[in-house]
């Protein structure tokens, strides 16, 4: 259900340090997963993703790391910068569901990157 | 690629009215579009699932006399706020994923819709 009322975790780094956000999902059937950038007063951004028969994934200055055993997801920011500074949600699905795609997102993770 | 406009960006009105927000995938078509609304500080919370023709589905709790769903074609969805009351006021955002096989499990987000009603 939602966690109303509950704030979100916070994040503080400086810049060109690296960063590691953290997500705990909570079905074990999920087999797909996708992180998510929202910027203020915007919609969500595609990050990356990984399917489940996957432990590691790198993109741009982002790695997605994936441990179904404890069901637990990270992404990693490289040399963050600025410009990093959001809102991180990851989100879980499952490929062959008859949920047409639906996602089910994560608390989020306010990430500050300061200069 | 994949990029999904959301129409207006902010708007405000009289408690009673009704509002209609669209979203449309630009340059693709949309398997199936879906609506959230976001409370400050919080996650999305799905509102409902919406096929192209046919009838939308909605979440639990989600009144769907209350947020009307229009999926007229492959590129456009409404979704319709009927008589707004300020405890409606929040931030709406939908999304659209890809035709075809692992890229419909993607999500493309439309920058998403301020609703303060007064």
């Amino acid at each position: 259900g939602e966690s109303v009322g509950l704030h979100l975790p916070t994040l503080s780094v400086q810049e060109g340090d690296n960063s590691i956000i953290n997500c705990a999902y909570s079905n074990s059937a999920s087999d797909y997963f996708i992180w998510y950038k929202q910027e203020s007063g915007k919609g969500p951004q595609f990050i990356i993703d990984i399917r489940s028969n996957m432990d590691k994934r790198q993109g741009q200055r982002v790695t997605v790391l994936l441990n179904k055993t404890v069901k637990h997801l990270s992404l990693q920011i490289a040399a963050t910068q600025p410009g990093d500074s959001a809102v991180y949600f990851c989100a879980e699905n499952m490929i062959g569901g008859t949920s047409y795609g639906k996602l089910t997102f994560g608390q989020g993770t306010i990430l500050t990157v300061h200069p | 690629g994949a990029v999904v406009s959301q129409h207006p960006s902010w708007v405000i009105c009289k408690s009673g009215t009704s509002v209609k927000i669209e979203c449309r995938s630009l340059d693709f078509q949309a398997t199936t579009m879906f609506w959230y609304r976001q409370f400050p500080k919080q996650s999305l919370m799905l509102m409902a699932t919406s096929n192209e023709g046919s009838k939308a589905t909605y979440e639990q709790g989600v009144e769907k006399d209350k947020f009307l769903i229009n999926h007229a074609s492959l590129t456009l969805s409404t979704l319709t706020v009927t008589s707004a009351h300020p405890e409606d006021s929040s931030f709406y955002i939908c999304s659209a994923s890809l035709r075809g096989s692992i890229a419909k499990n993607i999500q493309y987000f439309g920058a998403g819709t301020r609703l303060s009603v007064l």
